[in-house]
């Protein structure tokens, strides 16, 4: 079984800097996915960025990247020029390859790290 | 507009009364699943089908069940609801293929008194 681990529950950051959220995850697998998810209060869960563990390069979306360290099981999430929109509770997930398309593609999320951007 | 659509929104009800919370799709994906947030404990899945008639348990099955008897329609039954179900719950669904994006319903806010 896998495991997501978000060790900070809440963070702040003030509106144009850059802020870091932590991720770390325990699996046996060789192949999976790393998904950081947004949740406003609207309660909507958005995607955010993807990354594919076979995959070197770190991914990026606009202000969004992150820092994928296969070998230490950690997938942090930068946000660059930060705005009163980025505030919402981030999730990171994981979700195992599945190449024969029977598997359950279930997503194990991490607790949730509750940001807000401060005018 | 490719989207997951969930009803009710918001439900309250009580103990003992059967409910079912619908679960709709527009993008022709095998996979839909359920998901239940519960403050403190992220989302875990409930139960997920990989196709009509083709229904499997997640982590959390106890007191849920699902049927698929259509491609787009994954309805989520509670049989006889306790306070413990007391959640968050969102339908989710994706095409065949680790690669596909899973789209997230808007979520159905559920009170059991």
């Amino acid at each position: 079984a896998q495991t997501v681990t978000q060790s900070q529950p809440e963070m702040s950051v003030q509106e144009a800097e850059t802020v870091t959220l932590s991720c770390t995850y325990d699996t046996s697998e060789s192949n999976y996915y790393l998904f950081w998810y947004k949740q406003p209060p609207s309660r909507q869960m958005i995607l955010v960025i993807r990354q594919e563990a076979y995959k070197q390069q770190n991914a990026t979306e606009n202000r969004f990247s992150v820092n994928f360290q296969k070998a230490a099981k950690s997938f942090s999430l930068k946000i660059s020029d930060s705005q009163l929109g980025d505030t919402a509770m981030y999730f990171c997930a994981f979700m195992k390859q599945e190449w024969s398309g029977a598997g359950s593609y279930q997503l194990t999320f991490g607790k949730g790290t509750k940001l807000s951007v401060i005018p | 507009e490719a989207q997951v659509t969930q009803n009710p929104r918001y439900l309250i009800t009580v103990t003992g009364k059967k409910l079912t919370v619908t679960c709709s799709q527009n993008m022709n994906h095998e996979y839909m699943s359920w998901y239940r947030q519960d403050p403190g404990l992220g989302l875990r899945q409930i139960y997920y089908s990989m196709n009509v008639e083709v229904t499997d348990k997640g982590d959390v099955p106890e007191g849920y069940k699902v049927s698929r008897k259509e491609k787009r329609n994954f309805p989520l039954i509670l049989e006889s609801p306790s306070p413990n179900q007391t959640s968050l719950y969102f339908c989710a669904s994706k095409g065949t293929g680790s690669r596909e994006t899973q789209y997230f319903g808007p979520g159905t806010r559920l009170l059991v008194l």
